[in-house]
């Protein structure tokens, strides 16, 4: 069965610096895994996926993310955090297998500091 | 392109009442799925249609909940006889056969009072 953990409910950095959000997996079956971002109020939007190939991927607004199997995490970075970056951010997964039923984590809020 | 469409966006019931919402999905898309979102927490699964066949539906939909999607086009998600416990936000996303990755509508945010 799929999971996803995000370490760390709470983010915290100041405007200008490094974000990293955490996540590790588990799945049975090679994953396809994502990063969603969700505005207050609003559904969800898809940040980035990695299906196969290159395991470093690039997704909107400058964030990105790398696929490390043998630690099993798809971590979220961004080398310049924005005011606009808060928000809230989901890791999820899925598997191929027939319907790409996606799993989510928790979620981590992202706040950043002027 | 006009994305995912929900309606309504905001729902207060009193508990013991039946509410229906509505989904519309990208046009194109032939997948459609259910998930429910709780404060502080990620979406969980609900159901999802291909077409218009329920092909898989979560242990969290209970009697009370019906899903369907009769023209393989717009979906609603009924839930009968509400509980203070529904009260969630109620997100619909839609996706290409083959294609990982959903879009997502804005949700339906029901209150049971």
């Amino acid at each position: 069965a799929q999971s996803v953990t995000q370490l760390g409910s709470h983010v915290s950095v100041s405007e200008g610096a490094l974000v990293l959000l955490r996540c590790n997996y588990s799945s049975s079956v090679p994953p396809y895994l994502f990063w969603y971002v969700q505005y207050p109020n609003q559904g969800l939007q898809l940040l980035l996926k990695y299906t196969t190939g290159a395991t470093l991927v690039k997704g909107i607004n400058g964030f990105e993310a790398e696929f490390k199997k043998s630690e099993t995490s798809f971590h979220l970075t961004k080398p310049s955090a924005h005011m606009s970056d808060a928000a809230e951010y989901f890791c999820a997964v899925s598997e191929d297998t027939g319907g790409f039923k996606t799993i989510f984590g928790a979620g981590t809020r992202l706040f950043v500091k002027a | 392109d006009t994305g995912v469409s929900q309606n309504p966006r905001h729902k207060i019931t009193k508990r013991g009442q039946n509410v229906t919402f509505r989904c519309d999905p990208i046009s194109e898309h032939n997948r459609l799925y259910w998930y429910r979102q709780t404060l502080g927490q990620g979406p969980e699964f609900l159901t999802y249609f291909q077409n218009e066949a329920q092909l898989e539906k979560s242990r969290l939909l209970s009697d009370r909940f019906s899903a369907e999607r009769p023209k393989g086009s717009f979906s609603t998600l009924e839930i009968q006889r509400t509980e203070q416990g529904d009260s969630a936000m109620y997100l619909c996303a839609s996706s290409l056969v083959g294609g990982p990755g959903y879009t997502f509508g804005s949700g339906t945010r029901l209150t049971v009072v």
